[in-house]
């Protein structure tokens, strides 16, 4: 079946313009996650859906970062007033249930010049 | 506040040298430590979950074992095939949130 489809798999945006990376998990997965992983890095969290509503936003850095997941499905990752060192890539991932394990997408790697 | 170490941060092996991979964590409450394998401009891919001391998982050449204080990957007899990062990441009972925290990661390359 289909995995976690993330677009684009790149962006190249210029300093201070605003983004949007869009996530489709696998079918019938309730939880939606967004990871962030920097080189040499491990994936550091940001977001999680518990279908539509966010169950927990701990991991957003700041307010210019937001995401929605309006009808429990798809999600939007939304990046305004982008910097330089919000330069990563940008992980989704989803589960089935509560003893399921994580399943990432390939991620869209985000560059601010 | 869930921690993880990955060591060492890069293993190279000649094919066929079996070696492991260490995963040392701390966590409120364990609910599952888990494996994953990332290839250069992927994804992570999951391999194992284990959620208490002794559990052992394998699948082809890899076995993951776990402690109360760290896991281990080992990997016998290495192919070329098996070069990839390995992450580690834990999930606790903190909060009541489901979010695995992770490691930074082994790269592992294997040469032929």
């Amino acid at each position: 079946g289909a995995g976690v489809s993330q677009t684009p798999s790149n962006k190249v945006t210029e300093k201070g313009k605003y983004v949007e990376l869009r996530c489709d998990p696998i079918s019938g997965h309730t939880a939606l996650y967004w990871y962030r992983q920097s080189l040499g890095q491990g994936p550091e969290f940001l977001i999680y859906f518990q279908g539509t509503g966010a169950a927990d936003d701990s991991g957003l850095p700041n307010d210019r970062f937001f995401a929605v997941r309006p009808e429990g499905s798809v999600s939007t990752l939304k990046i305004q007033r982008t910097e330089r060192g919000d330069s990563a890539v940008y992980l989704c991932a989803s589960r089935l249930s509560e003893n399921s394990p994580l399943h990432f997408g390939n991620g869209t790697r985000l560059t601010v010049t | 506040e869930d921690q993880v170490t990955q060591s060492p941060e890069a293993l190279r092996l000649q094919e066929g040298e079996s070696s492991s991979l260490n995963c040392s964590y701390t966590v409120s409450g364990l609910r599952g430590l888990f494996w994953y394998r990332q290839d250069p401009g992927k994804g992570p891919e999951f391999l194992f979950t284990l959620y208490s001391a002794g559990e052992e998982k394998e699948k082809e050449r890899l076995k993951a074992t776990l402690t109360k204080k760290e896991s281990f990957l080992h990997i016998t007899a290495p192919k070329p095939e098996d070069s990839a990062t390995y992450l580690c990441a834990v999930r606790g009972v903190s909060g009541g949130s489901y979010i695995p925290t992770f490691g930074r990661g082994t790269s592992l390359i294997v040469h032929p």
